[in-house]
C-alpha cells in the first residue's frame, strides 16, 4: 500500500488558518487522497478527498501538488471543535478490498483559544 | 438519518466470556466495515462486507473473532473466548460502494464500542 507521512502534532490558534501537510511520494495514478478526522472519543469522520485538482467543501480545502507527491489540508478558520487527529489516506479507486482505508498515525491538531 | 448505530457503547467482561458487538449501518448503504482501535496499533480494519457478503477478513486477528451480516441492516462481531488483549474500541462503518464503474465513497463511522476485558 502507498504510504503517507504526516507530522505527529501541530498547534494552532483559534480563528487562524491551519495548513496540515501530507507527503505521499509513492502515490500511484489511481490513488485518491482522502482526509478523515477523529475528534476525541468519537469515530473518524470524512473531511474531503481529491485526485489532482484542488477541492473545496464546507469543512475544508484540499490543495494537491502538481506532481501529487504531497497535499495540504486547509482549515480556513480553526475553531476549538477542530481539535482532532487528522488522517491523510491514499485510497485506490477500485471496488472491493483494494479500496480499503488504511489509517496511519495522523496529525494531532491542538487549537488554543 | 440516525447514522451508524452501535451497541453497547461500553462493555466490561471477564476473560473467557463471549462478547457480541452490534452494528446497524446507514439505510441504503451496501458496505459495512469493522475496525479496532488501540493506542499501540491505531485503527485497524478487521473485516469488510459488501452486500452482506464478507469480502476481506484478512484483518481478523484469530479464530476467536467472527463476524456476520445476516441482512442489510444488521451486523455482529463476536469474540469467543475474550482475552484482555482484546480490550479496545471497536468501530463499525458503512458506505455505499459502487464497483462498476468502481467508485469508493466516504465511510461513515459509528460512535464505537469500548470493550474492556479483565
Amino acid at each position: 500500500d502507498a504510504k503517507t507521512t504526516q507530522p505527529n502534532s501541530m498547534e494552532s490558534n483559534e480563528e487562524e488558518p491551519v495548513h496540515l501537510p501530507c507527503n505521499h511520494s509513492t502515490i500511484s495514478g489511481t490513488d485518491y487522497i482522502h482526509w478523515y478526522r477523529q475528534l476525541p472519543s468519537q469515530g473518524p469522520e470524512y473531511v474531503i478527498h481529491g485526485l489532482t485538482s484542488n477541492v473545496n467543501n464546507r469543512m475544508a480545502s484540499l490543495a494537491i501538488a502538481e506532481d501529487r507527491k504531497s497535499s495540504t489540508l486547509i482549515l480556513h478558520r480553526a475553531t476549538l471543535r477542530d481539535a482532532a487527529v487528522y488522517y491523510c489516506i491514499l485510497r485506490a479507486n477500485y471496488g472491493g478490498s483494494q479500496g480499503n482505508l488504511i489509517f496511519g498515525k495522523g496529525t494531532k491538531l491542538s487549537v488554543k483559544p | 438519518d440516525a447514522g451508524v448505530i452501535q451497541s453497547p457503547r461500553h462493555e466490561v467482561t471477564e476473560m473467557g466470556q463471549e462478547v457480541t458487538l452490534r452494528c446497524k449501518p446507514i439505510s441504503g448503504h451496501n458496505s459495512l466495515f469493522w475496525y479496532r482501535q488501540t493506542m499501540m496499533r491505531g485503527l485497524e480494519l478487521l473485516i469488510y462486507f459488501n452486500n452482506n457478503v464478507p469480502i476481506d477478513d484478512s484483518g481478523m486477528p484469530e479464530d476467536r473473532f467472527s463476524a456476520k451480516m445476516p441482512n442489510a441492516s444488521f451486523s455482529t462481531l463476536k469474540i469467543q473466548p475474550s482475552e484482555p488483549r482484546d480490550s479496545a474500541v471497536y468501530f463499525c462503518a458503512s458506505s455505499n460502494e459502487q464497483w462498476d464503474p468502481p467508485q469508493a465513497y466516504e465511510q461513515y463511522f459509528g460512535p464505537g464500542t469500548r470493550l474492556t476485558v479483565t
